[in-house]
C-alpha cells in the first residue's frame, strides 16, 4: 500500500527535545523530495522543513532554523524531524508530505501529493 | 519570501452553486501555484497542480486557471462533500513552500 505514516508526537515541556519519524511504503522513496508542514491549532498549513533525495540539501523557514533539523535514511525508507529547543508556538500537527516535481518546459512544477496522517506536538508546562 | 493571499477567508453558498476563490502571489510565481482541499481532522489532499492541471481522481467539477501573481480555483457546481477549507501552495521559491491562509467553505 502507498502511505506515510508518523509517529513520535507527544507532550514535551518548552525548551524540550522530540524526534518526528515518517515511515514510507508502496513507492520509491529515494525518488523524492520530502517536506515537513504542521498545522497549529485552527490555522493553515505552513512548510517546515525540505529535504532533497539524497539528503544533501535542506531547507527551513526562518522559524525553526537552527532548532529543528531534517534526515531521511534511504535504506529504511524513513523521514525524521529533530526537534530540539521547542516552543509553545511549535504545537501543532505535523504531517510528513511527498513533493512530486512535474518537469515542464519553463521549470519544475512541485506538488505535495502525498500526506501522512499526522501527528499532534503539544508544547506545553 | 513569497506570501501568498487567499480571499475570501470563509463563504457560505448552496449546493449548486458556482464558487470562486482567489488567490495571489506578493510576486510572480509563474505557474507554480497548486490547490488543496482540508477536511476537519484530516489530511489535505491535492486538487490541483501546476495551477490549472486537475490531480488525478478528482471530480471535473474543480478548475483552476492563472499565471504570474493571480490564480482562482473554481467549484462549477458546488457539492455537500465540497465542504471543506481550500488552500493554495506556490511552488517557484525555495522548499519549504508557502501556502494561502485558507478559505472556509460552508454549505448553506
Amino acid at each position: 500500500e502507498v502511505q506515510l505514516v508518523e509517529s513520535g508526537g507527544g507532550l514535551v515541556q518548552p525548551g524540550g527535545s522530540l524526534r518526528l519519524s515518517c515511515a514510507a511504503s508502496g513507492f520509491p522513496f529515494t525518488n523524492y523530495w520530502m517536506t515537513w508542514v504542521r498545522q497549529a491549532p485552527g490555522k493553515g498549513l505552513q512548510g517546515v522543513a525540505s529535504i532533497n533525495p539524497d539528503g544533501t540539501k535542506k531547507h527551513y523557514v526562518d522559524s525553526v532554523k537552527g532548532r529543528f533539523t531534517i534526515s531521511r535514511d534511504n535504506a529504511k525508507n524513513s523521514l525524521y524531524l529533530q526537534m530540539n529547543s521547542l516552543r509553545d508556538e511549535d504545537t501543532s500537527v505535523y504531517y510528513c508530505a511527498r513533493r512530486r516535481g512535474i518537469r515542464y518546459s519553463s521549470g519544475w512544477s512541485h506538488s505535495f501529493d502525498m500526506w501522512g496522517q499526522g501527528t499532534m506536538v503539544t508544547v506545553s508546562s | 519570501d513569497i506570501q501568498m493571499t487567499q480571499s475570501p477567508s470563509s463563504l457560505s453558498a448552496s449546493v449548486g452553486d458556482r464558487v470562486t476563490i482567489t488567490c495571489r502571489a506578493s510576486q510572480s510565481i509563474r505557474n507554480y501555484l497548486n490547490w488543496y482541499q482540508q477536511k476537519p481532522g484530516k489530511a489535505p489532499q491535492l486538487l490541483i497542480h501546476a495551477a490549472s492541471t486537475l490531480q488525478s481522481g478528482v471530480p471535473s467539477r474543480f478548475s483552476g486557471s492563472g499565471s504570474g501573481t493571480d490564480f482562482t480555483l473554481t467549484i462549477g457546481s458546488l457539492q455537500p462533500e465540497d465542504s471543506a477549507t481550500y488552500y493554495c501552495q506556490q511552488s517557484d521559491d525555495n522548499p519549504p513552500d508557502t501556502f494561502g491562509g485558507g478559505t472556509k467553505v460552508e454549505i448553506k
